[in-house]
C-alpha cells in the first residue's frame, strides 16, 4: 500500500475552521482516499472517503489535489466532541479491504 | 441501531493464560476484521472473514493467535499461551459488502487486553 504522511497533532479553537492535511505522493491511479478518525475511547469511525473529485458529507469535506498526491481532510466549524486522531489511508480499488491506519494526526480543540 | 458490540470490554489475564474476546457485528454484515491496537500507535489489521470464509489472516502476529467465524456472524479471537507484549486493544469492524476499496467499516469499541 502507498504511504501517508500526516502532521503527529494540530489544535484549534472552538467554531473555527480545521484543516487537516495528508501527503501521499506515491498514490497509485486506484487508490481511494479514506479518513477515519478515533475518538477517545472508542473504536474508530468513518468520515469521509473520495478518489479525485472534492466531496462534501454532513461530518467534512475531503479537498483533493489535482495530482492527487495530496489531500485535505475540512471541518466547517470545530468543537469539543470533534477532539480526535483523524487518520488518512489509502486503498487499492482492487485490494484494499484492510485499513492501514498509520499514527494519524491528534487534534486538540480548545474552547 | 445495533453497532457493532465486543466483550468483554476489559480483560485482564497473567501470562500463560489463554483468553477469547467476542465481535458481534452489525446483522447481515458479509466481512468482519479484527485490527490490534498499541497505545499510542494506531490500529493494525489482523485478519479477515466473508461471511465464515478466513480469506486474509496475514497480520496474526504468531501461531496463538487464532480467529474463527463458524456461522457467518459472531467471530472470536483466541489467543493461547498470553504474553505482555499482546497487551493491547483489540478492535472488530465489520462492513455490509464484500471487502472492497470503499465500503465503510464500522467498528466495536474495543476489548482492552492487559496481561501481567
Amino acid at each position: 500500500d502507498a504511504k501517508t504522511t500526516q502532521p503527529n497533532s494540530m489544535e484549534s479553537n472552538e467554531e473555527e475552521p480545521v484543516h487537516l492535511p495528508c501527503n501521499h505522493s506515491t498514490i497509485s491511479g486506484t487508490d481511494y482516499i479514506h479518513w477515519y478518525r478515533q475518538l477517545p475511547s472508542q473504536g474508530p469511525e468513518y468520515v469521509i472517503h473520495g478518489l479525485t473529485s472534492n466531496v462534501n458529507n454532513r461530518m467534512a469535506s475531503l479537498a483533493i489535489a489535482e495530482d492527487r498526491k495530496s489531500s485535505t481532510l475540512i471541518l466547517h466549524r470545530a468543537t469539543l466532541r470533534d477532539a480526535a486522531v483523524y487518520y488518512c489511508i489509502l486503498r487499492d480499488s482492487n485490494s484494499g479491504y484492510a485499513l492501514n491506519f498509520g499514527k494519524g494526526t491528534s487534534l486538540l480543540v480548545t474552547p | 441501531g445495533a453497532g457493532v458490540s465486543q466483550s468483554p470490554r476489559y480483560k485482564v489475564a497473567k501470562r500463560g493464560q489463554d483468553v477469547a474476546l467476542r465481535c458481534d457485528p452489525i446483522s447481515g454484515h458479509v466481512s468482519l476484521f479484527w485490527y490490534q491496537q498499541a497505545l499510542g500507535q494506531g490500529p493494525e489489521f489482523l485478519t479477515y472473514f466473508q461471511n465464515e470464509a478466513q480469506l486474509d489472516k496475514s497480520g496474526l502476529p504468531s501461531d496463538r493467535f487464532f480467529a474463527e467465524r463458524p456461522e457467518g456472524s459472531v467471530s472470536t479471537l483466541k489467543i493461547q499461551r498470553t504474553q505482555q507484549e499482546d497487551s493491547a486493544v483489540y478492535l472488530c469492524a465489520s462492513s455490509s459488502q464484500g471487502g472492497n476499496s470503499y465500503n465503510e467499516q464500522f467498528f466495536g469499541p474495543g476489548t482492552r487486553l492487559t496481561v501481567l
